[in-house]
């Protein structure tokens, strides 16, 4: 069974820095592209960060660029998010998801198969 | 403003149709196959019920069907049931930086 465990959210400040993990298991987490996306209270869902099975293509959302790093341990089975320089609008829970994508020297994410529980990052003062 | 649109919110009775609109552009619902439609309840996790436009993963019900014509994707829903009432997010891989797109969102009710 596929199992994604987010963990490391929590109150943070305007400014301050945070770090996210994802436990992966039940599938060959080497093999797949993995993703941050991101839902603030009440709204909908906006994608992060995306990155590929061997750390090769990274990208971004402009309203993080800059600002977050997406990376991955694939011995550990572990997805990052490091955040920084964090605004309120930052504020969301953020799912670790895995994607299924087509590769023809770039990457196209065809659809998010598996989602996490998801943690909160709450951005406030 | 998302860049995909669709509307806040559509209802129906048990029993009819219901079907969810997703607008897009060339560069992304227009030009690739790969729309793809999530359910989620209020505090839970969204699920995968549509992708590539109109395939159903493993487990989802019949009942929920997708289909595009030019920059408009569109999810039905036929036999609503009361468990049908949720939020549903299309999404889009587009030739932009941007990389994925989703829509804001459709609170269906199912009156």
């Amino acid at each position: 069974e596929v199992q994604l465990v987010e963990s490391g959210g929590g109150l943070v400040k305007p400014g301050g820095s945070l770090r996210l993990s994802c436990a992966a298991s039940g599938f060959t987490f080497s093999s797949y592209n993995m993703n941050w996306v991101r839902q603030a209270p009440g709204k909908g869902l906006e994608w992060v960060s995306s990155i590929s099975s061997s750390s090769t293509y990274i990208y971004y959302a402009d309203s993080v660029k800059g600002r977050f790093i997406i990376s991955r341990d694939n011995a550990k089975n572990s997805l990052y998010l490091q955040m920084n320089s964090l605004r309120a609008e930052d504020t969301a829970v953020y799912y670790c998801v895995r994607a299924k994508i087509s590769f023809g020297g770039i990457i196209v994410i065809r659809y998010f198969d598996y989602w996490g529980q998801g943690t909160l990052v709450p951005v406030s003062s | 403003q998302s860049a995909l649109t669709q509307p806040a919110s559509v209802s129906g009775s048990p029993g009819q149709s219901i079907t969810i609109s997703c607008t897009g552009t060339s560069s992304d619902v227009g030009g690739y196959n790969y729309v793809s439609w999530y359910q989620q309840y209020p505090g839970k996790v969204p699920k995968l019920m549509i992708y590539e436009v109109s395939n159903r993963p493993s487990g989802v019900s019949d009942r929920f069907s997708g289909s595009k014509s030019g920059n408009t994707a569109s999810l039905t829903i036929s036999g609503l049931q009361a468990e049908d009432e949720a939020d549903y997010y299309c999404s889009s891989y587009t030739s932009s930086d941007t990389l994925v797109v989703f829509g804001g969102g459709t609170k269906l009710t199912v009156l």
